[in-house]
């Protein structure tokens, strides 16, 4: 099974502030990695996949990058409304997720 | 425009049953694998099952294999999870989810429904 480590578990930033998320997968998962959203008491939302294309309807101050087994997800200036868990998913082998990481104000 | 809409969980005690469905609407629900995935109380998603369009091959998370089966019936555009032997530890939000296209590389997971409760409970 491949394992999904996401850093840090919590990430404070202030409004207007840059981001950035790790995630790290046990083995190569070459490109095929994607970024949910999940705000309290809702669904998961797609937010990139392939590493960086942003899904339809996700603003442009989120970016994904990188490549093997090392992603990151950048917002690039943080608004009150992106504060929510975010998850890495690797899609290579079937599906394992990371952990999470919480955003918080 | 595409709509997934998740049911039948419920409060259940340990070693009984249940079949969750997935009722799907607003695309051409036979071209596209399926899955479910799990979220326990405060808990972080965890993939359950998934389903190639025709249905040919499944597959299974660790945590569930022998006890969960999931299957799809296209002609009425519904995913079902068959929970068996349930645990404790079964205690969470199921989501269905759509494959994300069609091709052979589409495998996010895309969209997803709001999920039904199952609570596993003596």
């Amino acid at each position: 099974e491949i394992v999904m480590t996401q850093s840090p578990a919590t990430l404070s930033v202030s409004p207007g502030e840059r981001a950035t998320l790790s995630c790290r997968a046990s083995q190569s998962v070459g490109r095929s990695i994607a970024w949910y959203q999940q705000k309290r008491g809702q669904a998961p939302r797609l937010l990139i996949y392939g590493a960086f294309t942003r899904a339809t309807g996700t603003p442009d101050r989120f970016s994904g990058s990188g490549s093997g087994t090392e992603f990151t997800l950048t917002i690039s200036s943080l608004q009150s409304e992106d504060i929510a868990v975010y998850y890495c998913q690797q899609y290579d082998n079937w599906y394992t997720f990371g952990q999470g990481t919480k955003l918080e104000i | 425009q595409v709509q997934l809409v998740e049911s039948g969980g419920g409060i259940v005690q340990p070693g009984t049953s249940l079949r969750l469905s997935c009722a799907a609407s607003g695309f051409p629900f036979g071209d596209y694998g399926m899955h479910w995935v799990r979220q326990a109380p405060g808990r972080g998603l965890e993939w359950v099952a998934g389903i190639w369009d025709d249905g040919s091959k499944k597959n299974y998370g660790d945590a569930v294999k022998g006890r969960f089966s999931i299957s799809r019936d296209n002609a009425v555009n519904t995913l079902y999870l068959e929970v068996d032997s349930l645990r404790a530890e079964d205690t969470a939000v199921y989501f269905c989810a759509r494959k994300g296209g069609v091709g052979t590389l589409d495998n996010w997971l895309h969209p997803w429904g709001r999920g039904t409760p199952v609570t596993v409970s003596p």
